[in-house]
C-alpha cells in the first residue's frame, strides 16, 4: 500500500504558465515533506521542503503548499521554464529522518516552449 | 565538487552472476543509503548506514548485502543476480539541517542494472 501517491504520471504545461504537481499521503504521522527533481541520467536533487507546522513554503519560483486535513501536498512552479522539464518526486517522513523517507512514484513535467 | 559518485553507470548481468556497486561521497556525511527505482514506483530503500561500521536493512533488502568500508564509501553487492533486480540503483548520503531533524538526501547519478 503506497503511503505517498502521485496520481499523475505526467503533466505538460506551456512555458510561462503555472505548473501544479500534486501529492497525496495516507499516513497522518508524516510531518516533514520534500520535493526532489530528477533529470535523465542524473540522481534526484533536493528542491524544496515543508514542515507540518507550516502550510506554505516559497523558494523563488517554487512554492509548496500543505493541506494537512486533506493529506495533500502540491508544488507550484511559476512561471514554468523549459529547464523545469524533469521528473518530480514528493517524499514524506514521520520523523524528519532521511532514513524513513517514503517517496511517491514521480510526475514527469514537460514545459513546452 | 564531486558530491556522491557511483560506479558503474551501466551494467548487464546474467542470472546468477555477482557484482558490487560502488559509492563514495566527499561531503563528510555520516549517513549513506542505497535505493532502487522501478517504473511506476518511488525510490525504495535497500540498506542504510548511519555511520562507519554500521548498516541496517531498509524496505527491500532481500538479495543484497552492503559494506560501509569507511566514512566515504558504501558498497552494494548482489551475490546472485536475479531478473527481479533489474532496476536503477541510487546511492545517497545525508546530513541534518534545522537542528535535530529534517535531513536532506544527496544522490549519486545512478546505476542502470539489467539482469538477463
Amino acid at each position: 500500500d503506497q503511503q505517498v501517491k502521485q496520481n499523475s504520471p505526467s503533466l505538460s504545461v506551456q512555458e510561462g504558465r503555472i505548473s501544479i504537481l500534486n501529492c497525496d499521503y495516507t499516513n497522518s504521522m508524516f510531518d516533514y515533506f520534500l520535493w526532489y527533481k530528477k533529470y535523465p541520467a542524473e540522481g534526484p536533487t533536493f528542491l524544496i521542503s515543508i514542515s507540518s507546522i507550516k502550510d506554505k513554503n516559497e523558494d523563488g519560483r517554487f512554492t509548496v503548499f500543505l493541506n494537512k486535513s486533506a493529506k495533500h501536498l502540491s508544488l507550484h512552479i511559476v512561471p514554468s521554464q523549459p529547464g523545469d522539464s524533469a521528473v518530480y518526486f514528493c517524499a514524506a517522513s514521520a520523523t524528519g529522518s532521511a532514513r524513513q523517507l517514503t517517496f511517491g512514484s514521480g510526475t514527469q513535467l514537460t514545459v513546452l516552449p | 565538487n564531486a558530491g556522491v559518485t557511483q560506479t558503474p553507470k551501466f551494467q548487464v548481468l546474467k542470472t546468477g552472476q555477482s557484482m558490487t556497486l560502488q559509492c563514495a561521497q566527499d561531503m563528510n556525511h555520516n549517513s549513506m543509503y542505497w535505493y532502487r527505482q522501478d517504473p511506476g514506483m518511488g525510490l525504495r530503500l535497500i540498506y542504510y548506514s548511519a555511520s562507519e561500521g554500521t548498516t541496517d536493512k531498509g524496505e527491500v533488502p532481500n538479495g543484497y548485502n552492503v559494506s560501509r568500508l569507511n566514512k566515504r564509501e558504501f558498497s552494494l553487492r548482489l551475490e546472485s543476480a536475479a531478473p527481479s533486480q533489474t532496476s536503477v540503483y541510487f546511492c545517497a548520503s545525508s546530513f541534518k539541517t534545522g537542528g535535530l531533524t529534517n535531513e536532506k538526501l544527496f544522490f549519486g547519478s545512478g546505476t542502470q542494472l539489467s539482469v538477463l
